[in-house]
């Protein structure tokens, strides 16, 4: 069973701060990277792809891919109130374009 | 930008009843996906279709089944509720070609009594 493993957290931090989310995957064969949002009682809204080793920036979000360790990461700076949600780390797996989705990193952005 | 669509937000059903969830995307996916997601569990894969009257089975297809009979439409069945598929049902689409990634509907919170 290939899997994205995340911590659940809560990650709780200040308004204004660096607000750094991870996860890691096991299928070595993944080639393509998500971090979807997702506010409670709402679906998983798309943020950001990454599909090769580094960094990709879009605005306060980075992503961060290491395929070497498995690794990624999303990085917001300037944490807003508006950013306190489930942040879901999804990667591809299998055929037929499936993909595996994290349980998810809930973010409490504290004013 | 892509839409998908829903058929409800929110669904009541008995134990033993046939439910029918409807899915609709407008962005000429070839993929669609069924999902359910519980707390604790995240999301968990049901089935997908690649094409048009083609499905294959996901992590969890039992009680479940699904028809493609339009690129466009992608229906979950459960052929006889039960309460343990109690959960939020989320549709997604992808395109064929690009980054696979996927855009979700706004979900269904089916609860079966």
């Amino acid at each position: 069973q290939k899997e994205v493993e995340q911590n659940s957290g809560p990650l709780s931090v200040p308004e204004g701060a660096i607000a750094s989310l991870n996860c890691t995957y096991s299928d070595r064969g993944s080639q393509s990277f998500f971090w979807y949002r997702q506010y409670s009682g709402k679906s998983p809204e798309l943020i950001m792809s990454i599909y090769s080793n580094g960094d990709k920036e879009d605005g306060r979000f980075t992503a961060q891919l290491n395929k070497a360790s498995q690794y990624v990461s999303l990085l917001i700076r300037d944490s807003q109130p508006s950013d306190s949600a489930t942040y879901l780390c999804a990667a591809t797996s299998g055929g037929y374009q499936k993909v595996t989705f994290g349980i998810g990193t809930k973010l409490q952005v504290i004013p | 930008d892509v839409k998908v669509t829903q058929s409800s937000r929110y669904l009541v059903k008995r134990t033993g009843e046939k439910v029918f969830l409807e899915c609709v995307q407008d962005m000429d996916h070839e993929n669609m996906f069924w999902y359910r997601q519980d707390p604790g569990l995240g999301l968990r894969l049901i089935y997908f279709s690649y094409d048009v009257k083609m499905k294959e089975k996901g992590d969890i297809p039992e009680g479940y089944s699904v028809s493609r009979e339009k690129k466009e439409r992608f229906s979950l069945i459960l052929e006889s509720a039960s309460t343990n598929q109690t959960s939020m049902y989320l549709c997604a689409s992808s395109p064929l070609t690009g980054g696979n990634e996927q855009f979700f509907g706004p979900g269904t919170r089916l609860t079966v009594l």
